[in-house]
């Protein structure tokens, strides 16, 4: 079955300071898409990257960097130079494909809070 | 903003109650899913609607059930409310094909629901 690891429940730091949002997975599929999403106080859910399981390049966008490594099957998110308005719960999701429909699993959130 | 809204908002039930929720999908996608996200968790596949046919449900009675329109919007019905069906509900859109194409899933701001 698919699983979703977030062990950091909450992580507070001080503004400017780089903070790095770890996720485990779990899967027996060779093709799968995994996904971080942002989920501000209002609720929406925020898609902020997607990574097929065949790229394992990082990516960089802004002050946002994600790691990729399928030998550890991890797909850590950084933070650089973080912001108060970067303080939201931040969920780590993978694909589940079901033969007729595509859901996600997601991972039980980290909450990020930037202060002054 | 994702182009997937949902109403309404915010609404109180009692026990034994039914509820409707909608949902109008992003312009352009053709699938619809639902996910339940109870305080402090990540949120859990309901089920998922693909040409107004249901194509794949998680793990929820049959209680719980949905309806796509011709355009594409989406309805989730609950029956018989329980104490622990108190959640934010999401409505997600994307554009499914038959094949698992890992495509982007958008939220919508969620219906949050308090059962008393």
């Amino acid at each position: 079955a698919q699983k979703v690891t977030q062990a950091q429940t909450e992580i507070s730091v001080v503004e400017k300071e780089d903070v790095t949002l770890d996720c485990v997975y779990e899967t027996r599929d060779t093709t799968y898409y995994l996904f971080w999403y942002k989920q501000p106080p209002s609720g929406e859910l925020v898609f902020l990257i997607r990574r097929n399981s065949f790229d394992e390049q990082n990516e960089i966008s802004g002050r946002y960097s994600w790691n990729f490594q399928k030998s550890t099957s991890s797909f850590n998110f950084t933070i650089t130079a973080s912001q108060v308005v970067d303080s939201a719960v931040y969920f780590c999701a993978l694909s589940d494909y079901t033969g007729t429909a595509s859901k996600l699993t997601f991972g039980t959130g980290t909450r990020l809070q930037v202060t002054l | 903003e994702t182009g997937v809204t949902q109403s309404p908002t915010h609404l109180i039930k009692t026990r034994g109650q039914q509820v409707t929720l909608r949902c109008s999908s992003q312009s352009g996608h053709n699938t619809v899913s639902w996910y339940q996200q109870a305080l402090g968790q990540g949120p859990q596949f309901i089920f998922q609607y693909y040409r107004e046919e249901e194509n794949g449900r998680g793990n929820f009675p049959p209680r719980f059930s949905g309806l796509q329109f011709p355009n594409y919007s989406s309805e989730l019905n609950v029956n018989a409310l329980e104490l622990d069906d108190s959640a934010l509900y999401l409505c997600a859109s994307s554009l499914e094909s038959a094949v698992d194409s890992g495509n982007t899933i958008y939220f919508g701001e969620g219906s949050w629901l308090t059962v008393v």
